[in-house]
């Protein structure tokens, strides 16, 4: 069964400081890979995704995130945070031969303090 | 703008009572998904819905039942609430696969709380 591992539950971090936020999955096969977040009061969007390509990809407001296969990772990176950035980030996966089963990690709720 | 809607934002339930979670969406897709969010575990997949009338069982099926009659309409039951069924419920959709590059990528709706007794 595919799963997902966000390391880090809660970060707190100051404006202009970088974020990274870590994911690792696991899974046997080709994957799609995904970062939603949730801003307090909003529902849950898309963030940036990987379908295949370049491993290295750009989001929304100025987020990226890394794919290593070798190492099942999906990191998430931003390299200036705002306040703004406060909420709660889920990486998810669904392998391509199962598009419909998107299983998303535990979340990580990321406080930034103006 | 697309949207996702959910009936209710928050309900209070007793133990026993019978519970109806419903979602629609205007966006034609075909695929729709009810998941539960509860703190540290993410989101969970109860129950999903690729085309009217059909349903498979996500992750944690038990105590729920789902009905899609409509394309754009899928209900989450819960027949005997419990109070361990006390989450944040969330409806998203999604295009098929079949239909490109927007498939997998889910449109959620703003979630309903259920608080059970």
């Amino acid at each position: 069964a595919q799963s997902v591992s966000q390391h880090n539950h809660h970060v707190i971090l100051s404006e202009a400081a970088s974020l990274e936020l870590g994911c690792n999955y696991s899974y046997g096969g080709t994957v799609n890979l995904f970062w939603y977040v949730q801003y307090p009061g909003q529902h849950l969007q898309l963030l940036l995704k990987y379908f295949s390509g370049d491993p290295l990809v750009k989001g929304i407001k100025g987020f990226e995130a890394e794919f290593i296969k070798s190492k099942f990772s999906f990191n998430l990176r931003k390299p200036s945070v705002q306040w703004s950035d406060t909420a709660e980030y889920f990486c998810a996966v669904n392998g391509k031969a199962a598009v419909n089963k998107l299983t998303f990690g535990g979340g990580t709720r990321v406080l930034v303090k103006p | 703008d697309v949207k996702v809607t959910q009936s209710s934002r928050y309900l209070v339930k007793r133990t026993g009572e019978k519970v109806f979670l419903e979602c629609v969406q205007d966006m034609d897709h075909e695929n729709m998904f009810w998941y539960r969010q509860d703190p540290g575990l993410g989101l969970r997949l109860i129950y999903f819905s690729y085309d009217v009338k059909m349903k498979e069982k996500g992750d944690i099926p038990e105590g729920y039942s789902v009905s899609r009659e409509k394309k754009e309409r899928f209900s989450l039951i819960l027949e005997s609430a419990s109070t361990n069924q006390t989450s944040m419920y969330l409806c998203a959709s999604s295009l098929s696969g079949i239909r490109g590059s927007g498939a997998n990528v889910l449109t959620f709706g703003a979630g309903s709380r259920l608080t059970v007794l």
